[in-house]
């Protein structure tokens, strides 16, 4: 079976502060992909990356950067210089990367991290 | 482009009643989904679709039903509500089944007293 843990329920940080959002996950399989999604107070979940379990490299976008470490199952997401609009849940996602015929990807979802940037 | 629509935004049930939650999708995309949210919790899979009159269920389907009759629609059934079933819903859909980016709806707000 497939788990994700995000153990921060909450993170409140002071605008341009540095924040990492932790992920630790558990899967059988030996291929597999990573999500992170964010959940802004509108509502709709908002895709921001993905990452296969072959591929070790950290990645940066913008004032994002991930960073993947299979030896420990996590998948650690770090935000640089915050803002207010960085204010949101997040969510770490995991799902298995052979699919059957006929089937489709389910995400086994992590229980979110509510992260507060004040001004 | 709407992407994904849903409806209603909020809705209260009582006990026992039954309700349909519309989701939309205008993008052409085969593979469509519906989770549920409860507080503090991720989402879970109810059920998802690989295509018109292709349907499965995902990790909690008991409580519901679905139905897929176009590419576009894919409803949710609650047939007889129960308390438990009190969540935030949100349907989803992917153009490919190995799509990275799963594209989700605002979500629909349900209360069960």
């Amino acid at each position: 079976a497939q788990k994700v843990t995000q153990a921060q329920t909450e993170i409140s940080v002071v605008e341009k502060e540095d924040v990492t959002l932790d992920c630790v996950y558990e899967t059988r399989d030996t291929t597999y992909y990573l999500f992170w999604y964010k959940q802004p107070p509108s509502g709709e979940l908002v895709f921001l990356i993905r990452r296969n379990s072959f591929d070790e490299q950290n990645e940066i976008s913008g004032r994002y950067s991930w960073n993947f470490q299979k030896s420990t199952s996590s998948f650690n997401f770090t935000i640089t210089a915050s803002q207010v609009v960085d204010s949101a849940v997040y969510f770490c996602a995991l799902s298995e990367a052979l699919l059957s015929s006929g089937s489709a990807r389910q995400l086994t979802f992590g229980s979110g991290t509510q992260l507060t940037v004040l001004p | 482009n709407a992407g994904v629509t849903q409806t209603p935004k909020f809705r209260i049930l009582k006990i026992g009643q039954s309700m349909t939650l519309q989701c939309t999708q205008d993008m052409n995309h085969n593979y469509m989904y519906w989770y549920r949210q409860d507080p503090g919790m991720g989402l879970k899979l109810i059920y998802y679709s690989v295509g018109a009159g292709i349907t499965d269920k995902g990790e909690v389907p008991n409580g519901y039903n679905v139905s897929r009759s176009t590419t576009e629609d894919f409803p949710l059934r609650l047939e007889l509500a129960a308390p438990s079933q009190t969540s935030v819903y949100f349907c989803a859909s992917s153009y490919t089944r190995t799509a990275n980016e799963q594209f989700f709806g605002p979500g629909t707000r349900l209360t069960v007293l």
